[in-house]
Parts: structure tokens; sequence; C-alpha cells
């Protein structure tokens, strides 16, 4: 079990551009989510999916984000058209999830810089 | 809407002292509460939670109760170590027993010198 995985550690990007991000669950985890952080802030959540199917999704979402989990393992998650304001750090977290329990597991997050 | 409320950091405080960090939260129905504790580096881990009023969430020494009555959910902890020096995050979901959509404070940074 090697935890969370998020790919890259750090983006770098110009303002207009797109950006991909890739996050590994822990394996057999059946849930996992996406959250953004911004300096000062506690994380906000995004969108999560149970398996392949992506069950929520925040209105901070705008229709610039996009999120997938094709075959209900890897997810990523990509911005389109990137804007000075989607510099953030960008977590993903999974969990199994069972009856009426469930424990979240973080990663090291993404961190997006657009100039 | 739910929020969480926690108080302003940074905090300092030297080793072996005793550790408050408050916690309030507005929310509907019987939320969930945690401590989440991000170490530098590293990501968020769980540190404790409580699911009902008056549970008492407790691990590595620190504690924190679901106070109802106060919509509270101070975390404490007795003697603290250069160890603990960290980022804490009080959180809640709305979602009995789950984690969907938590809603997190902005965190309180707390710095242990030996």
């Amino acid at each position: 079990d090697t935890g969370v995985s998020q790919d890259p550690r750090h983006k770098i990007t110009k303002r207009g551009q797109n950006v991909t991000f890739r996050c590994d669950p822990i394996s057999e985890h059946n849930r996992l989510y996406w959250y953004r952080q911004t300096l000062g802030q506690g994380p906000e959540f995004l969108t999560y999916f149970q398996n392949e199917a992506q069950l929520e999704k925040s209105r901070l979402l705008s229709d610039r984000f996009s999120a997938e989990r094709p075959k209900g393992s890897f997810s990523t998650l990509e911005i389109q058209r990137t804007e000075q304001g989607d510099s953030a750090m960008y977590l993903c977290a999974s969990s199994l999830f069972w009856g009426n329990n469930e424990k979240l597991f973080f990663g090291s997050g993404t961190q997006l810089s657009v100039l | 809407g739910n929020s969480v409320t926690q108080m302003e950091g940074p905090v300092t405080l030297s080793e072996e002292a005793f550790l408050t960090i408050n916690c309030t939260y507005t929310a509907t129905g019987y939320p969930s509460l945690f401590w989440y504790v991000q170490y530098p580096g590293e990501g968020l881990q769980l540190l404790l939670k409580a699911t009902k009023a008056d549970d008492k969430g407790s691990n590595k020494g620190f504690e924190a109760t679901y106070r109802k009555e106060t919509t509270s959910f101070h975390l404490e902890k007795g003697s603290v170590q250069v160890s603990d020096s960290a980022v804490y995050f009080c959180a809640l979901t709305s979602i009995q027993g789950g984690s969907e959509k938590l809603v997190f404070g902005k965190g309180t940074k707390l710095t242990v010198n030996p």
C-alpha cells in the first residue's frame, strides 16, 4: 500500500493553457475525491466518484473543469483555458466506503501556478 | 450552509505546554466532526473524529468532544511535543458516517519549540 499518489507535484503554466492532473488512489478504494486548497484556506470540495460514477460536483467546478475516473481506478482532473484564479493546491483523496463508515486518505497534492 | 470556524493562527508553544485549538460549526442536522492534521510536506491525515453529540474522539494524546449545545469541537492536548508541529484543520460532514463533501476550517498552524 503506497498511499494516494498525485502527479505532478508541481505545475507551472501560462494563462489560457490546458492542464491535466492525475491521481492514483489506494488500491481497492471505491471512492475518490478532488479538493482544492488556496493559500490560507482549508480544502474545498470539488467532486467525487464512487467507482467510475461521478456522484456529485461542487458549484466551484466550472465548465472549464472536468474530472474522469474511467475504469474506477485512477482519476484525472483537467482544467481548460486556465486562469490566474485557478492557482491552488489540488488534493485527491480516496476511501473504501462501506455501510456508514468511511476514512479518507489524502495525497500530497498538485500545486498549480498559473502565470 | 454548513461552515466551520477555527481559531486563527499561528500558535507557538513550548514543548510540554497545554494546547487548545478552538473550533465551532454551523450545520443542519447532525453532522460528523473531524480534526485533520497536515505535517510539513505531507498529505492531510485524519487525527480524530466524533459522529454524535457528547462523543469524544482521541488519538496520539489529542482529544476533542462533540458539544452540540455550544456547536463546538475544540482540540486539546495536555503536553505537546516538537513533532506535533503541523497545520490542524477542523472539518464536518452532514453525511452520517460518510465523508462526502467535507467542509473544512481555514486551518491553524502550530509550532512547538524545544
